[in-house]
């Protein structure tokens, strides 16, 4: 069975501080893959998506990059965080348009 | 019109009571439906997918109205543990590669 797997859980970063957040998917192969964040109050936006390595579309202009260096690994990053990046950040992974969610990860930045 | 609407709720309901959710969703091109159940600082779970013909899961019983542009959510005999926030996802064309765009959710409330 296909699991997917986000660390840290938790995160608290200074504001001006990089980021890096790893997923990775287990018991699939060539999986879309995509980057959500769901701030208080506010839906679950899509940030980035990927169909395959190195392939990565972007949704909304901001501070934060996104990476596929293998098949399986979806990488979020930033250089310099800003307040507004707090929020539950969730990876997900798909084929076809069915998503499967992994355990998010809840970032704080003060 | 926002692309995916759902009603915030809360909707508060005794356990046994039957409950209806709606999503409203914009685009009349739009093929794909799922409804996901998230609990409290978790995340979504994939609930059902809703098919033309309706689905049903055990209690909970998903629709499409492609006229109305509206997917319901309907669950009979409620449980404690169905409180939750439920949402919606729509796939919105033209958007790429299987993208969805999820409604802000309903939050349930299941009380003794």
């Amino acid at each position: 069975s296909q699991t997917i797997h986000q660390w840290p859980a938790t995160l608290v970063q200074p504001v001006g501080s990089p980021l890096s957040l790893e997923c990775t998917v287990e018991g699939t192969s060539n999986p879309n893959l995509y980057w959500y964040r769901q701030a208080a109050g506010r839906g679950l936006q899509l940030l980035f998506y990927s169909v395959g390595i190195g392939q990565i579309s972007s949704e909304v202009p901001q501070n934060l990059s996104a990476s596929r260096p293998q098949d399986r690994q979806f990488i979020l990053s930033s250089k310099k965080l800003l307040l507004s990046d707090s929020g539950f950040y969730l990876c997900a992974w798909g084929r076809g348009e069915t998503q499967y969610f992994g355990p998010g990860t809840r970032l704080l930045v003060l | 019109r926002k692309e995916v609407e759902q009603d915030p709720g809360p909707f508060n309901v005794p356990e046994g009571a039957t409950v209806a959710f709606n999503c409203t969703y914009s685009n009349s091109a739009s093929q794909s439906f799922f409804w996901y159940r998230q609990d409290c600082r978790k995340e979504p779970k994939l609930l059902m997918s809703v098919y033309s013909s309706g689905n049903e899961d055990g209690r909970f019983t998903a629709q499409l109205n492609r006229a109305s542009q509206y997917i319901s959510l309907l669950i009979r005999d409620s449980k404690l543990s169905d409180s939750a926030t439920y949402l919606c996802a729509v796939n919105i064309p033209p958007s790429g590669y299987s993208t969805l765009t999820f409604g802000k959710g309903t939050m349930l409330l299941v009380s003794p």
